[in-house]
């Protein structure tokens, strides 16, 4: 199975700041690499979906890149509204479909 | 509006069964593949389990912790998925999401919508 690792496991920033979360894949899967943001007690949200391509809706702020087993999510400038968790998912191949085990971004 | 609603979870005893209800509706549900994904209390997303859509074959494929003891289904006529929990452990709690897999072209495969999430505890 792939496995999906994550940096830093929390973060702590504040409101203006630019953020990069990174994910790294055990084995290449190409650009097949998403990223969700949850906040407590509400189900994920797609961000961002072939390691780069932001989903339809999602504020351009958020910016996504990598290919191959290293990518990266970046928030432009964070607002008020984007203090949550993070978790980048891969959509290589066949199942498991495999999560990264979180990054939760708090207010500093 | 494209809509997904989890029922079913509650207090089960170590050893038990509960079937989990996701109803679906605003989209046509008897294309989609759809997915299970769980979290346990403080913790991160699990993938559960898949079924395809019965135009791809219908066939499913869970993660290893589940595998032999949870069983999805589909009744498309009720546009609504189900999963079947037996032989339930403590390891087992946890909030239960039903989700729409996209598989389109290229990279374009991810999870979404979301339900709301059901909560399945296990403990005596």
């Amino acid at each position: 199975d792939i496995q999906m690792t994550q940096s830093p496991s929390s973060l702590s920033a504040s409101v203006g700041d630019r953020v990069t979360i990174t994910c790294r894949a055990s084995q290449s899967i190409s650009s097949y690499l998403n990223w969700y943001q949850q906040k407590p007690g509400i189900a994920p949200k797609l961000l961002i979906y072939g390691a780069s391509s932001l989903q339809s809706g999602v504020p351009s702020r958020f910016s996504g890149s990598g290919s191959g087993t290293d990518f990266t999510l970046t928030i432009s400038s964070l607002q008020p509204e984007d203090f949550a968790t993070y978790y980048c998912q891969q959509s290589y191949s066949t199942p498991p479909y495999t999560f990264g085990q979180g990054t939760k971004l708090e207010i500093k | 509006e494209v809509q997904l609603v989890e029922s079913g979870g509650g207090l089960v005893k170590p050893g038990g069964s509960l079937r989990l209800s996701c109803a679906a509706s605003g989209f046509t549900f008897s294309n989609a593949w759809m997915s299970w994904v769980r979290q346990a209390p403080g913790k991160g997303l699990e993938w559960v389990g898949r079924v395809k859509s019965k135009t791809d074959g219908g066939t499913t494929d869970y993660a290893a912790p589940v595998k032999g003891r949870f069983t999805i289904s589909r009744d498309d006529s009720k546009n609504t998925l189900y999963l079947q929990m037996n032989s339930l452990e403590t390891e087992d709690t946890a909030v239960y999401y039903c989700t729409t897999y996209y598989y389109g072209s290229g990279t374009r495969r991810w999870f979404d919508p979301w339900g709301q999430g059901t909560l399945v505890t296990v403990s005596s």
